[in-house]
């Protein structure tokens, strides 16, 4: 079964600071990938995902993810982060053609005003 | 209102007994999921299933059962059989795999 790897679990930096979260996964074929991002109270949401074509995507926020197939990654960043992105974000995988989708760790968040 | 419904949000039982967690959607979606979430373990994958009558154990499956006799059901049986039962529990569903997963409120479980 396919593996996310998310590293640096608790992240702490000051508004305005750039933000970037590692996602690795395990699986060797072709898959579609996600990040998912948890306010505090509030449902898990999707951020952005991959399914093919240009491996740079952006999603809600001024969020952006880059997909480098060579290295199994598929990174999170954000230039300049607000108080209002505290939260806990989520790498999820799904293989190409099959519905199970696996979930890293998370990293949990905090944006210091 | 479209969307996913898990209930009860907190339930209590005692050790020993087995407990069923709702999870019911109307979005039309074939694929649903069971999670659950702890501390610093992130969304580990308890079940799937892909279509009615089908489900696939994720990775956390012993001590749990599930059925898909609905489209739009998918319980969560709790077993005596699971060690560490008391966590928090999320129900998901998507189109397909290949989509945006859709996650319930979940249901915080504590056994005592």
């Amino acid at each position: 079964a396919q593996s996310v790897s998310q590293h640096n679990h608790h992240v702490i930096l000051s508004e305005a600071a750039s933000l970037e979260l590692g996602c690795n996964y395990s699986y060797g074929g072709t898959v579609n990938l996600f990040w998912y991002v948890q306010y505090p109270g509030q449902h898990l949401q999707l951020l952005l995902k991959y399914f093919s074509g240009d491996p740079l995507v952006k999603g809600i926020k001024g969020f952006e993810a880059e997909f480098i197939k060579s290295k199994f990654s598929f990174n999170l960043r954000k230039p300049s982060v607000q108080w209002s992105d505290t939260a806990e974000y989520f790498c999820a995988v799904t293989p190409y053609g099959n519905n199970r989708l696996a979930f890293g760790k998370g990293n949990q968040v905090v944006v210091i005003p | 209102d479209g969307g996913i419904t898990q209930s009860p949000k907190y339930l209590f039982r005692k050790e020993g007994q087995n407990v069923t967690l709702s999870c019911e959607q109307n979005l039309n979606h074939d694929a649903m999921y069971w999670y659950r979430q702890d501390p610093g373990q992130g969304l580990r994958l308890i079940y799937y299933s892909q279509i009615v009558n089908d489900f696939q154990k994720g990775d956390i499956a012993e001590g749990y059962s599930v059925s898909r006799e609905k489209k739009e059901s998918f319980p969560l049986t709790v077993t005596s059989a699971q060690k560490n039962p008391t966590a928090f529990y999320l129900c998901a569903s998507s189109i397909e795999g290949a989509r945006e997963a859709f996650f319930g409120q979940g249901t915080r479980l504590t056994v005592v």
